[in-house]
């Protein structure tokens, strides 16, 4: 069993839908996670993270940690076609080594 | 600011080869690390540097891999005798904190 599952999808909706994407881990050690969006051809790049349960907002753009679930989700309201890329959820223990979910490829219709 | 660079962006190498990766993190962090991203594994993580120590090199596949970083900053990744399977996206990272990862565009490496 991998540490970090993520479904990789794909996923498709139309503009304007919201976005549900999530991972369940294993690991009770994980102190911080992120969510990271990667676009074809391109690195990653870090849009959000945090470290508590709960949900931190970021614009469009929300995070959820459930701990006691381990499970992590994030959330795109008025999803854009711009926002097509792939989402990879990514989880830090104390050891600074990011464990990452497969990615979930997203794509919205115009 | 500038972000994580890296060179070069693609290489074709032929197998048996050795072949170096440069990365260029962030001006100031302090920390950096090498991933690799490959279609059947995803993202691995391959070693991480403090400064110019590398407390953790758990993640090099083979003693073909090596990695050492200067003056704080540019680190190289080298590949010797290469192999079909070391073809992959070589990611490096860079961090002020530990925790917020930033990340170059990659380096596409095919072996032939």
């Amino acid at each position: 069993q991998k540490e970090v599952e993520q479904d990789p999808g794909p996923l498709s909706v139309p503009e304007g839908a919201i976005v549900s994407l999530n991972c369940t881990y294993s690991n009770s050690a994980f102190q911080y996670f992120m969510w990271y969006r990667q676009y074809s051809r391109k690195g990653p790049e870090l849009l959000m993270y945090t470290y508590s349960s709960g949900n931190k907002e970021d614009g469009r753009f929300t995070a959820q940690v459930d701990k006691s679930s381990k499970y992590i989700s994030l959330f795109i309201r008025d999803s854009q076609p711009s926002d097509s890329a792939t989402y990879l959820c990514a989880l830090l223990g104390s050891d600074y080594k990011l464990s990452f979910g497969a990615g979930t490829t997203v794509t919205v219709r115009a | 600011g500038a972000g994580v660079s890296q060179s070069p962006s693609n290489k074709v190498t032929e197998k048996g080869k050795d072949v170096e990766l440069r990365c260029d993190p962030i001006s100031g962090h302090t920390a950096l690390y090498w991933y690799r991203q490959s279609l059947g594994q995803g993202l691995e993580f391959l070693i991480y540097f403090q400064g110019n120590s590398a407390p953790d090199k758990s993640g090099l596949p083979s003693d073909r891999f090596s990695a050492e970083r200067t003056g704080g900053s540019v680190s190289t990744l080298t590949i010797q005798r290469t192999q079909q399977e070391d073809s992959a996206v070589y990611l490096c990272a860079s961090s002020r904190l530990g925790y917020e990862q930033y990340f170059g565009p990659g380096t596409r490496l095919t072996v032939t």
